[in-house]
């Protein structure tokens, strides 16, 4: 079944700064890949998400990228601000299921 | 639309003991799931299902039952409740149609098993 890597496992910046999770995953037929922000206490929710047919994605001040050949993606959080503090789990599917990453723990610093 | 709805939002159980942790979509969703998750563990799926009548098991299945009855209602079933069962449940929908698309979830079930 689809593995999927998520780094780091914890990360602080400063509140302006901007912050970078990667993910890896191994099945080559996997074709869509979301994240998903988690605030303490409450449900996952979608941020942004990707398919296989397009290599980059922006909403404003976060972006997605893809890359099939080395099987990876990442997002991309600029001008951070406290309330983008939370846990960021990356997906990734090529049927019904979808795998997610361990998450990523996200401090922002005022 | 209520989304999502999982109950009860809280539950202990004596080792051995049953449950059924109930969910309900009404946004017509075709697919739907249980994850379990654990403190740095990420969301693990338990059971999935594409449709009334039709479910598949997930990564870590064992010492679950679910069904499916109608587009509207997942169950989740406990059968013998063991320590190892201890987290949080997190039942989600989607509409479908291939890969997933955005899942939405409910407000999970924290379940403890003494």
């Amino acid at each position: 079944g689809e593995n999927v890597e998520q780094h780091p496992s914890t990360l602080s910046v400063q509140e302006g700064d901007s912050a970078v999770i990667k993910c890896t995953y191994s099945d080559s037929a996997s074709n869509y890949f979301p994240w998903y922000k988690q605030e303490l206490g409450k449900r996952p929710q979608l941020i942004i998400d990707i398919r296989s047919n397009v290599g980059e994605k922006k909403d404003q001040r976060i972006a997605v990228t893809l890359n099939k050949t080395a099987k990876h993606f990442s997002l991309h959080i600029t001008e951070t601000q406290p309330e983008d503090s939370a846990v960021y789990f990356c997906a990734a599917s090529g049927s019904y299921q979808l795998t997610f990453g361990k998450g990523t723990k996200l401090s922002v610093i005022p | 639309n209520a989304g999502v709805t999982q109950t009860p939002k809280f539950r202990i159980l004596k080792i051995g003991q049953s449950m059924t942790l109930q969910c309900a979509q009404d946004m017509n969703h075709n697919y739907m799931y249980w994850y379990r998750q654990d403190p740095g563990m990420g969301l693990k799926l338990i059971y999935y299902s594409v449709g009334a009548g039709i479910t598949d098991k997930g990564e870590v299945p064992n010492g679950y039952n679910v069904s499916r009855s109608t587009t509207e209602d997942f169950p989740l079933r406990l059968e013998l409740a063991a320590p190892s069962q201890t987290s949080v449940y997190f039942c989600a929908s989607s509409y479908g149609g291939g890969p997933p698309g955005e899942l939405f979830f409910g407000e999970g079930s924290r379940l403890t098993v003494l």
